[in-house]
């Protein structure tokens, strides 16, 4: 499966827009760059999918370089609610593979 | 909507034991669900793929006959911890998702805090 490479953590503030930034060079053209985030003692929550193209929705934003090389999810106004660790994956598609593999992710901290 | 249920969230239980824990897809029909172990402090482990009507799938280095898993419906599937011991304990986790897998996201459930004393 292809990797990810995310820092291990970042820190914001509230009400400031946040950038995590996602590296993944092997990444193949037929691959969908997926988020998840998790709050402490929760399962995880999706966030945001993309292919090619730029995505919105009303959680965050993802931006695609045109490589595809790397993405960055964009929390536009950070909140205290926000603080979670951000999972960045890639889902090849067809096929059975499937499955979602988890790295260590961001764990993103909100100051008040 | 896309909401997955698992039950229950905390059990504590003697070592030698053994727990069900359920995970059901409250308003879609998943044909398969996944099971994850996330120990302290780790990221989630992919312990197996759960498919409806037939057998699931382990990742290697999961032992089958320790950690049973049910998928007989659409909507429930089960993990069976058999005789349970300390090292099991650990924050497991399921989740579903439907249609075209790569293109859908995963809708996981709360999680369920085991200890085995």
């Amino acid at each position: 499966d292809a990797k990810t490479t995310q820092p291990n953590s970042m820190e914001s503030n509230e009400e400031e827009p946040v950038h995590l930034p996602c590296n993944h060079s092997t990444i193949s053209g037929t691959d969908y760059i997926h988020w998840y985030r998790q709050l402490p003692s929760q399962g995880p929550e999706y966030v945001i999918h993309g292919l090619t193209s730029n995505v919105n929705n009303r959680m965050a934003s993802l931006a695609i370089a045109e490589d595809r090389k790397s993405s960055t999810l964009i929390l536009h106004r950070a909140t205290l609610r926000d603080a979670a660790v951000y999972y960045c994956i890639l889902r090849p598609s067809g096929g059975s593979n499937y499955k979602l593999t988890f790295g260590k992710g961001t764990l993103l901290t909100v100051n008040p | 909507g896309a909401v997955v249920s698992q039950h229950p969230s905390w059990v504590i239980c003697k070592s030698g034991t053994s727990v069900k824990i359920e995970c059901r897809s409250l308003d879609f029909q998943a044909t398969t669900m996944f099971w994850y172990r996330q120990f302290p402090k780790q990221s989630l482990m992919l312990m197996a793929t759960s498919n409806e009507g037939s057998k699931a799938t382990y990742e290697q280095g999961v032992e089958k006959d320790k950690f049973l898993i049910n998928h007989a419906s659409l909507t429930l599937s089960t993990l069976t911890v058999t005789s349970a011991h300390p090292e099991d304990s650990s924050f497991y986790i399921c989740s579903a998702s439907t249609g075209d897998y790569s293109n859908q996201p995963q809708h996981f459930g709360d999680g369920t805090r085991l200890s085995i004393l």
